[in-house]
């Protein structure tokens, strides 16, 4: 009953390649994040998505291109890698209800660029 | 804009100590308080929340007050557990005009047997 899934757990590519993370929620939220963490456990928000819109867009590169087919789904595709994008990357969602916020975190994706 | 500070890790406790993980804030008006877990290998869960002034906010033997007056809101627990080893992360719900989470740095805690 897993409530954010992300596929893969583990990816491991080369600099210049192009890849894909999948996220999808199975509890009805509307709004859905990408987060990277790196190294060092800091947390940095990329994007966030309401009902398939983009509501925020934080300073990342355009290489990195969400998309978000459905509201139960977010997806992000990176082109051509580079080194510094090695992280974790945690997809989130988060409900409408009141003013209590809480985000639920998949499991992470663990990219590693070489 | 808004902002937290946590204390800065890592933290190692033997089982049974006393844990105290500091916490304060810069917001524009009255958000919501969190403690996120992180425990190796997996995505953040919440811990606790407190949504307004002088609440508290507990599980698993973790407590947390909305202290409005220190704009603080410290992680305690009276008796860690080698299970408790985990990075905790303190996070303020929107204010003014943050429209998401602000998460703090993360405080790494391990406990020793």
């Amino acid at each position: 009953d897993t409530a954010v899934s992300q596929t893969p757990k583990y990816l491991v590519t080369q600099m210049g390649n192009d890849k894909s993370i999948k996220c999808e929620q199975n509890l009805g939220h509307d709004t859905m994040y990408w987060y990277k963490q790196d190294s060092k456990k800091f947390l940095k928000i990329m994007f966030s998505y309401n009902n398939k819109e983009l509501i925020i867009n934080e300073t990342v590169p355009n290489r990195f291109s969400p998309k978000s087919p459905d509201k139960a789904h977010l997806n992000l595709h990176i082109n051509s890698l580079e080194l510094g994008d090695s992280a974790v990357y945690f997809c989130a969602s988060r409900g409408t209800s009141g003013r209590a916020y809480e985000q639920y975190f998949g499991p992470g994706t663990r990219l590693t660029v070489t | 804009g808004n902002s937290v500070t946590q204390m800065e890790g890592p933290v190692t406790l033997s089982e049974e100590a006393f844990l105290t993980i500091n916490c304060t804030y810069t917001a524009t008006g009255y958000p919501s308080l969190f403690w996120y877990v992180q425990y190796p290998g997996e995505g953040l869960q919440l811990l606790l929340k407190a949504t307004k002034a002088d609440d508290k906010g507990s599980n698993k033997g973790f407590e947390a007050t909305y202290r409005k007056e220190t704009t603080s809101f410290h992680l305690e627990k009276g008796s860690v557990q080698v299970s408790d080893s985990a990075v905790y992360f303190c996070a303020l719900g929107p204010s003014g005009s943050a429209r998401q989470l602000t998460f703090g740095s993360g405080t790494q805690l391990t406990v020793l047997p």
